[in-house]
């Protein structure tokens, strides 16, 4: 089984709809990351989470929330879906109990295809 | 200036070719640095990670030069199975530990 899964692999939905991006672990990991990917920009830090309820502002979210309620998941929420939020969207761990080091590598989920109509 | 700024590419090469990619970093507090691989339509994995004094795995080698906020990728023998996207990633460090700042990432081809 996949250390990092999500949940839809695809979606499409219409402007306005709210929609939830599901992402869970098995790594242990205290630290999740929400991205986003669109061609020709790279990825882009949504919300980050260093522990449970600890919740975090990245570059871009705007239009975004999230929710961390247990160490194993991190949920991505669109209020109000628009067209310009049509992106490749990732999950992301790192970070083991017992580590103190922020340079740790970062796992990635297989990601979510999301088309705002 | 960009935070991460590499070539986009893509990089056309023939099988057994060195290709080498290059990055540089704008903020001089960087603390660690990586290279990771993307695969089309698949999610970012780390390839290397890149240290001061340099590091080499099988044909891969990293090399960081701080003073010049440069980081770099040679590929040695390039195989079919190379054909990628490479990103160059920085943790910038500070107030956010455990922050990657990701490159818009190298599309490297490798042609029979």
């Amino acid at each position: 089984d996949a250390d990092v899964t999500q949940t839809p692999r695809n979606r499409i939905t219409k402007t306005g709809k709210r929609i939830m991006l599901e992402c869970s672990q098995t790594k242990g990991h205290d630290r999740m990351y929400w991205y986003r990917q669109d061609p020709g920009l790279g990825l882009r830090l949504i919300y980050y989470s260093f522990d449970v309820k600890d919740i975090n502002k990245g570059e871009i979210s705007d239009g975004y929330s999230v929710s961390r309620q247990a160490q194993a998941k991190f949920s991505l929420s669109l209020e109000s879906a628009i067209p310009n939020q049509t992106a490749l969207y990732f999950c992301a761990t790192s970070g083991d109990r017992t580590s103190g080091s922020f340079n740790n590598e970062q796992f990635f989920g297989p990601g979510t295809r999301l088309t705002v109509l | 200036r960009k935070e991460v700024e590499q070539d986009p590419g893509p990089f056309n090469v023939p099988e057994g070719a060195t290709v080498a990619f290059n990055c540089t970093y704008s903020n001089s507090a960087s603390q660690s640095f990586f290279w990771y691989r993307q695969d089309c339509r698949k999610e970012p994995k780390l390839l290397m990670s890149v240290y001061s004094s340099g590091n080499e795995d099988g044909r891969f080698t990293a090399q960081l030069n701080r003073a010049s906020q440069y980081i770099s990728l040679l590929i040695r023998d390039s195989k079919l199975s190379d054909s990628a996207t490479y990103l160059c990633v920085v943790n910038m460090g500070g107030g956010s530990q455990g922050n990657l700042i990701f490159g818009k990432g190298t599309k490297l081809s490798v042609k029979p």
